[in-house]
């Protein structure tokens, strides 16, 4: 079975400053792609950024990037210039091709200091 | 563009009851999954439909089921309650199967008592 770890309950971060949250997931599937959520207090469940298990080449949104390491089954977002905005809970997510099931990790809560 | 709908926000029951939550898709979408959130178990899958059938199930119980009309509204429906079923559940939507995105709902949030 699929699994998603992260490893990070709590970050916190100046604003203006960058940071880095870390997943690591666990397949025998050749086939998939991997999310990050973003759920802030109101609750609905954002999508930042999504990548492809097939393409090389990082995701990129804005301010969001991610760094997926494919043979190390890695998948960690970094924020730049973070803001109050970005303060919520963060969620990694794996699907397979072919499934719209998510397996999610159990979430780091951002905090975002003035 | 309307979001994906969810009802009731938020309600409260009683062990032994039942109760159903319905589901909305954005206009277009025909894939509706379901979601369950506890801060003990995290976000857990509980079914995915498209089309009126259903393509995948979770590890619950038969007390939870669902179904999608032909208008892709969704709706579950968990059965004889237990205090274990309070949770934040979330209904989310594509277009299609293999889109790679999902569209959440704000969830219904469900206390059993």
């Amino acid at each position: 079975a699929q699994t998603v770890t992260q490893s990070q309950p709590e970050m916190s971060v100046q604003e203006a400053e960058t940071v880095t949250l870390s997943c690591t997931y666990d397949t025998s599937e050749s086939d998939y792609y991997l999310f990050w959520y973003k759920q802030p207090p109101s609750r609905q469940m954002i999508l930042v950024i999504r990548q492809e298990a097939y393409k090389q080449q990082n995701a990129t949104e804005n301010r969001f990037s991610v760094n997926f390491q494919k043979a190390a089954k890695s998948f960690s977002l970094k924020i730049s210039d973070s803001q109050l905005g970005d303060a919520a809970m963060y969620f990694c997510a794996y699907r397979r091709a072919g499934s719209e099931k998510l397996v999610f990790g159990k979430g780091t809560k951002l905090t975002v200091n003035p | 563009k309307a979001g994906v709908t969810q009802t009731p926000r938020y309600l409260i029951k009683t062990r032994g009851q039942q109760v159903t939550l319905s589901c909305s898709p954005i206009s277009g979408h025909r894939s509706v999954s379901w979601y369950q959130q506890t801060p003990g178990q995290g976000l857990q899958f509980l079914f995915e439909y498209f089309s009126e059938t259903q393509r995948n199930k979770g590890n619950f119980p038969g007390r939870f089921s669902g179904r999608q009309f032909s208008n892709s509204r969704s709706e579950m429906n968990v059965s004889t309650l237990e205090l274990g079923d309070s949770a934040l559940y979330l209904c989310a939507s594509s277009r299609t199967v293999n889109t790679g995105e999902l569209f959440f709902g704000e969830g219904s949030r469900l206390t059993v008592l």
